[in-house]
């Protein structure tokens, strides 16, 4: 797709049970960023991967979240034992770009987010 | 790492008017974005704007890195620029630090 694609769009979910989020990059794109969104709130960093260098893993809020990009493409976010704080939009956005390559930019293209809602 | 200020919080406009939106960062950064998130939810880049000045249409962004500042000026407002606007910095394209962001509500 033209776009960065995430899915589901909407999970409803019981506390404990574990989810599973999807992110489908720009093809090309070479970093990707899970960010988290409370109800009103900013974006809260969780995880960045780029390229095959090992990612960035410290904004996991805890070690009920995982995440994984296979073959430098999709990525998936794991949430186990959901709790209810756990509640927001998961947003996953991608960029061609990384430190110095020419002409860089690094302009953050978002996927329409995952709405998680535990009950 | 970097903190993010942003402000106003809250801004409500008539049509038609004027506003400039203000992004404080505590850190050197080469890396400075401005976004719009729509009332569905959708994040849209508006500037990649590390320094110097742009526009685009209606808008326009100046950054003074030195000062660790941005400015996100709006003219002319019309009720489609409702929304919520970020601000996000970064330093070697990392982790992005977005501010709180400034809920623009623009009244017909």
């Amino acid at each position: 797709g033209a776009g960065v694609s995430q899915s589901p769009s909407n999970k409803v979910t019981e506390k404990g049970k574990d989810v599973e989020l999807r992110c489908d990059p720009i093809s090309g794109h070479t970093a990707l960023y899970w960010y988290r969104q409370s109800l009103g709130q900013g974006l809260e960093f969780l995880i960045y991967f780029q390229g095959n260098s090992a990612p960035d893993k410290s904004g996991l809020p805890s070690d009920r979240f995982s995440a994984e990009r296979t073959g430098g493409s999709v990525s998936t976010l794991t949430i186990q034992r959901t709790q209810q704080e756990d509640s927001a939009v998961y947003l996953c956005a991608s960029s061609l770009d990384w430190p110095g390559r020419a002409g860089a930019d690094g302009e953050l293209f978002f996927g329409e987010g995952s709405r998680l809602t535990v009950l | 790492g970097i903190q993010v200020e942003q402000s106003p919080p809250d801004l409500i406009l008539q049509e038609g008017a004027n506003s400039t939106l203000r992004c404080n960062f505590s850190d050197s950064v080469n890396n400075l974005q401005w976004f719009h998130q729509n009332p569905w939810g959708q994040l849209i880049n508006l500037f990649y704007i590390p320094s110097g000045t742009k526009q685009n249409g209606r808008l326009s962004a100046t950054t003074v890195a030195t000062e660790r500042y941005s400015l996100l000026y709006i003219s002319s407002s019309q009720t489609t620029d409702s929304g919520v606007y970020f601000c996000a910095v970064s330093y070697n394209f990392n982790k992005f630090y977005f501010g709180s962001g400034t809920k623009l509500n623009v009244k017909p």
